[in-house]
């Protein structure tokens, strides 16, 4: 089945550094890839959609100067954490669809725990 | 946009079936509904989607009303490693193609012995 890889898993990083986090399809392409954000006991919430090759679309209330994202080839999508604060602290999840379709739905990530200090 | 409503929690004897109920009446014609869930700290997993007809994998069977205003998951036989939130999803279509999966509360599924 399709497998979507994110790493790290786990990041602690100070207030004020960027941090990046990486989805990458193992073994499908995927020319749109989805960021999630989920904060304890709380629903998945959509940040931005990552379209290979082109501008990402971000969400009303998502700040796109903050939340870098660049999709460069048909298997990875990064999203930077542009000079993070402790509330950005948070539970990030990126999904992805084959390009070429397929029963599985949209695949998602394992999630990437970021703690900024 | 079409949203759904599902219990925010539910209980389940092992061995059991787990119905799980979604509501979801501004569905459009062309939107599809979908079933993950999340185990704690864990990306959401795929269970199973559908249009209009009733569909069946290896992980559970999806009840679609006739009105396609609410569906059921069910599963068969619930372990205790299906505990996890559910999640009913309706896909939307975006202006220009391409689609995103918007996710509700949930319903947080206990199964007990």
């Amino acid at each position: 089945g399709a497998v979507v890889s994110q790493h790290p898993s786990r990041v602690i990083c100070k207030s004020g550094t960027s941090v990046k986090i990486e989805c990458r399809s193992l073994d499908f392409q995927a020319t749109t890839m989805f960021w999630y954000r989920q904060f304890p006991k709380k629903s998945l919430m959509l940040m931005a959609t990552s379209n290979e090759g082109s501008k990402a679309t971000y969400e009303q209330g998502v700040e796109k100067d903050k939340f870098l994202i660049n999709h460069a080839s048909l298997t990875l999508s990064t999203l930077t954490v542009t000079s993070a604060h402790p509330e950005d602290s948070s539970f990030y999840i990126c999904s992805a669809r084959d390009a070429q379709g397929g029963s599985y739905g949209y695949t998602f990530g394992s999630g990437t725990r970021l703690t900024v200090v | 946009d079409a949203k759904t409503t599902q219990p925010t929690s539910m209980d389940c004897a092992e061995g059991r079936a787990a119905n799980l109920p979604c509501n979801h009446s501004t569905i459009s014609g062309n939107e599809y509904v979908y079933w993950y869930r999340q185990i704690h700290s864990q990306g959401p997993q795929y269970i199973i989607h559908g249009l209009k007809n009733n569909e069946t994998n290896e992980m559970a069977s999806l009840i679609i009303t006739e009105d396609r205003k609410s569906s059921t998951l069910i599963l068969p036989h619930a372990t205790l490693r299906d505990t996890a939130v559910y999640y009913c999803i309706v896909r939307y279509i975006l202006t220009g193609g391409g689609n995103k999966l918007t996710f509700g509360t949930g319903t947080q599924l206990k199964v007990e012995l």
